[in-house]
């Protein structure tokens, strides 16, 4: 167990509807990052947030929004979806937002779009 | 850019081979290297990491050395078991950044 949780494990949702994926960081990590891993385009990384704050942005679609809320828990928030936004995701979290440290990753979020 | 290449996979052994999985990178600079493992139905966990040159990650028997020379971070185990079936990915986290650039992982399977 990373100390990552993520909810909901599964989610079915039809196309053009909106969803929002939660994840609480480890305890005492600042750092909250959110991962895509599908079976075309592999692990990608999307966003990360530290301390409330943007810090980095990746692969994220512009239907795609996430924030990190003042206790530190971040929402990945997935609109007019599409069915290839069936995927795995993750969300990973880490003390700082330096190199070094260690990201821990939460077992993911399945979303099926049908 | 940075990128990080995979063996191909699946992989099949039988138990207590030697297993090795190859990995090659490109990045700028000096990145950290990691292993991370996703057993069925789990998310991923860091198995291992080096962020210099010649360092050698390990853990649960498994090995890594990071070679700036041949930009590898080759995973290795002696003596495989059965639990050591999941998918592996190999990353990268460029010198400097916070995020981590994954290969396309690699399926294994080990057969009693």
């Amino acid at each position: 167990d990373s100390g990552v949780t993520q909810t909901p494990k599964h989610l079915i949702t039809a196309t053009g509807q909106r969803v929002t994926l939660r994840c609480s960081p480890r305890s005492g990590d600042l750092s909250v990052y959110w991962y895509q891993q599908s079976l075309d385009q592999g692990l990608q990384f999307l966003i990360q947030y530290y301390n409330g704050e943007e810090r980095a942005k990746g692969n994220i679609l512009e239907r795609f929004s996430a924030q990190q809320f003042p206790d530190l828990h971040s929402e990945l928030n997935l609109s007019s979806l599409e069915l290839g936004d069936s995927a795995l995701y993750f969300c990973a979290s880490s003390v700082g937002a330096d190199s070094g440290n260690t990201i821990y990753f939460g077992e993911g979020s399945w979303l099926t779009v049908v | 850019g940075n990128s990080v290449t995979q063996m191909e996979g699946p992989v099949t052994l039988s138990e207590e081979a030697f297993l090795t999985i190859n990995c090659t990178y490109t990045a700028t600079g000096y990145p950290s290297l990691f292993w991370y493992v996703q057993y069925p139905g789990e998310g991923l966990q860091l198995l291992l990491k080096a962020t210099k040159a010649d360092d050698k990650g390990s853990n649960k028997g498994f090995e890594a050395t990071y070679r700036k020379e041949t930009t590898s971070f080759h995973l290795e185990k002696g003596s495989v078991q059965v639990s050591d079936s999941a998918v592996y990915f190999c990353a990268l986290r460029p010198q400097g950044a916070q995020k981590l650039v994954f290969g396309q992982g690699t399926r294994l399977t080990i057969n009693p």
